[in-house]
Order: C-alpha cells, then sequence, then structure tokens
C-alpha cells in the first residue's frame, strides 16, 4: 500500500522562512511531486525530486531522503498569495499514477 | 487556451439524476485521470485511463462510471446522484511514463 503524511495545517508570517514535510511509506519509489493549490483551483506543479538532496527553484526548494522516505518544501520570504495548500504526490513505480497526501493549507499572516 | 478543460464548471442537480462530467486535453497525453476533492480529505482517484482502450478502477469508484471516447477524452458519469458525491471533481494528464499530471480547473458538482 501507499501511505503519504503531511501536517494538515501551518501558519507562518509574511517575509518569514516556513518549511512543509512529507513522510512516505509506499511500495517503490519513482519519484516525488509538489504541487500548489489555491482554494478551490486546480492544483499546479512546483518541484519534483527523484535523487536526494535540494531543488531550488526561485523562492522554493524542495528536499529529497530517499533512504528517510522523507520531504520537504521550503518557502522563502513568504507573501500572502503563498496562502494555499500544499499537496505532496509520489510515483511509486515508472508508469504508475501518483498517490497524493491530503495536503497541508498554509495561511500567510501579516 | 487551456490544455485540461472540463465541463460544466459548476452543477447543481438532485438526488437520483444522472450527471456526465466531460474532460478533453490538447497536450497530446496517453493517461488521463479523475480525481474527486473533498475538505480535508486530499484528491481521491476515482477512475484512470492509461489509453483508449485501458480503463481502471481508482480507490472510490462505487456510484461512479467513465468513458474514453477518444484520447482527448475523459467522462465521468454518476449514474445516480446521491447527497455524498456533492464534491470538487478534477481531471488530470500525464505523458506515457506517469510522472507530473496537469489539471483541469475543476468542477463544483452540489446534489441536492
Amino acid at each position: 500500500g501507499q501511505n503519504i503524511d503531511q501536517p494538515t495545517e501551518m501558519t507562518a508570517t509574511e517575509g518569514a522562512i516556513v518549511q512543509i514535510n512529507c513522510t512516505y511509506q509506499t511500495s517503490g519509489f519513482n519519484g516525488l511531486f509538489w504541487y500548489q493549490q489555491h482554494a478551490g483551483e486546480a492544483p499546479t506543479f512546483l518541484s519534483y525530486n527523484v535523487l536526494d538532496g535540494l531543488e531550488e527553484k526561485g523562492r522554493f526548494s524542495s528536499f529529497l531522503s530517499r533512504s528517510k522516505g522523507y520531504s520537504y518544501l521550503l518557502l522563502k520570504e513568504l507573501q500572502m498569495k503563498d496562502s494555499a495548500s500544499y499537496l505532496c504526490a509520489v510515483s511509486p513505480f515508472v508508469g504508475y499514477q501518483l498517490t497524493f497526501g491530503k495536503g497541508t493549507k498554509l495561511s500567510v499572516i501579516p | 487556451d487551456a490544455d485540461v478543460t472540463q465541463t460544466p464548471r459548476n452543477r447543481i442537480t438532485k438526488t437520483g439524476k444522472r450527471i456526465m462530467l466531460e474532460c478533453s486535453q490538447t497536450k497530446g497525453h496517453d493517461r488521463m485521470y479523475w480525481y474527486r476533492q473533498d475538505p480535508g480529505l486530499g484528491l481521491q482517484l476515482i477512475y484512470y485511463s492509461f489509453d483508449v482502450k485501458d480503463i481502471n478502477k481508482g480507490e472510490i469508484s462505487d456510484g461512479y462510471s467513465v468513458s474514453r471516447q477518444a484520447q482527448a477524452k475523459f467522462s465521468l458519469s454518476l449514474e445516480s446522484a446521491i447527497p455524498n458525491q456533492t464534491a470538487l471533481y478534477f481531471c488530470a494528464t500525464s505523458d506515457r511514463l506517469g510522472g507530473e499530471q496537469f489539471f483541469g480547473p475543476g468542477t463544483r458538482l452540489t446534489v441536492l
């Protein structure tokens, strides 16, 4: 089976840094995705990790440790528009469908 | 133009009615998916199709059926809608490797 855990909600201050964690237990591992989803809108792709380490893309970075079954999404210089849900998704095998976590709702406050 | 489109965007219907939600894509992807999303439950996979002749049940397929009319079109039907099918429904596509998924804008369905 596949199991993905993320915190349900987080709150952070505008301008700060926040780290959203994701742990997974899956029957295989081919890659991990992070998506951003604003309320009532479609999820949009943020990042993809297949190898251990940090992938940086502007204000957003994503880290993966395959041996620990762990990833995090790091958001720097938070802006109000970053208030959204962040979904972690794992591809257990090449060609297999993704399994999504329940998402972390991030609220950015002034 | 959007790569993945869904119609209708909003629908209110009554218990027992048959409803069809449609999805079209111009990305040329082989794979298409239907998800429902309820508050606090994340994305739940209803059905997925790896090509026109391949349809598979997801984790919550009861009460739903699908039709893959062409590579670009994948429809979701609720044969007899019930109130607990009130949710936000998303269609998504991916290429043959099954990696990144691209989502449509969603259909908000309310069953009274």
